[in-house]
């Protein structure tokens, strides 16, 4: 069974910190892992990485990949409230024939003043 | 610039009634695909399609049938609704060489 496991499942920081997101899975075919940002409602998609070691970066996020521990980190900089989501992992299992990702529980990070 | 619009926002049912949640795309997008999002469980799988006339089971198929007659229209359909299908329904589609998905604002359904 595909396993997406994200940790912490919750956090709370104060504005200006720098917080890491973690994203472990175990899964029988990796195509890709994405991140998406879900604030109230739909999920907005952040980053995907098939790569090891490239880092990917947008403003004060920055995600990267080890496929050899198979991991994902994504990293906020200067977090402000607006940062305030659920971030999910989610992994591409698609193979032959399916298409299909598998999301972890997310991590709820909450940013207060 | 519409995106994925789902309908409708909030429905309640009750035990052994039947809906149907829509979902439409105006983005030409091949993939689509329903998702259930519970407390504590994240995203599931549903139903996906990759193109008109093709559609295929993901984890928690049962009790939800989809049909796929047009690119932007991706239906999923209730037939006997149980209080366990009570949860926020996510419809989202891309391109199919991309896992770049394009979420609805979804569907809180309660069936009581």
């Amino acid at each position: 069974e595909d396993k997406v496991v994200q940790s912490p499942l919750s956090l709370v920081v104060h504005e200006g910190d720098t917080v890491t997101l973690n994203c472990s899975y175990e899964v029988t075919n990796f195509r890709s892992l994405l991140w998406y940002k879900q604030e109230k409602k739909a999920p907005t998609f952040l980053f995907m990485l098939t790569s090891s070691g490239i880092e990917k970066k947008s403003g004060r996020l920055s995600s990267i990949l080890d496929k050899k521990e198979l991991f994902s980190i994504l990293n906020i900089t200067a977090t402000q409230t607006g940062d305030s989501a659920v971030y999910l992992c989610a992994v591409d299992v698609s193979g032959a024939g399916s298409y299909q990702l598998t999301f972890g529980k997310g991590t709820k990070l909450s940013v207060i003043p | 610039n519409a995106g994925v619009t789902q309908t409708p926002k909030f429905q309640v049912l009750k035990t052994g009634q039947s809906m149907t949640l829509q979902c439409a795309q105006d983005m030409n997008h091949e993939y689509m695909s329903w998702y259930r999002q519970d407390p504590g469980m994240g995203l599931r799988l549903i139903h996906y399609s990759v193109g008109a006339g093709i559609t295929d089971q993901g984890e928690v198929p049962n009790g939800y049938n989809v049909s796929r007659s047009t690119t932007e229209d991706f239906p999923l359909r209730l037939l006997s609704a149980a209080p366990s299908q009570t949860s926020v329904y996510f419809c989202a589609s891309s391109y199919l060489d991309s896992r770049a998905l394009h979420f609805g604002n979804g569907t809180r359904l309660t069936v009581t």
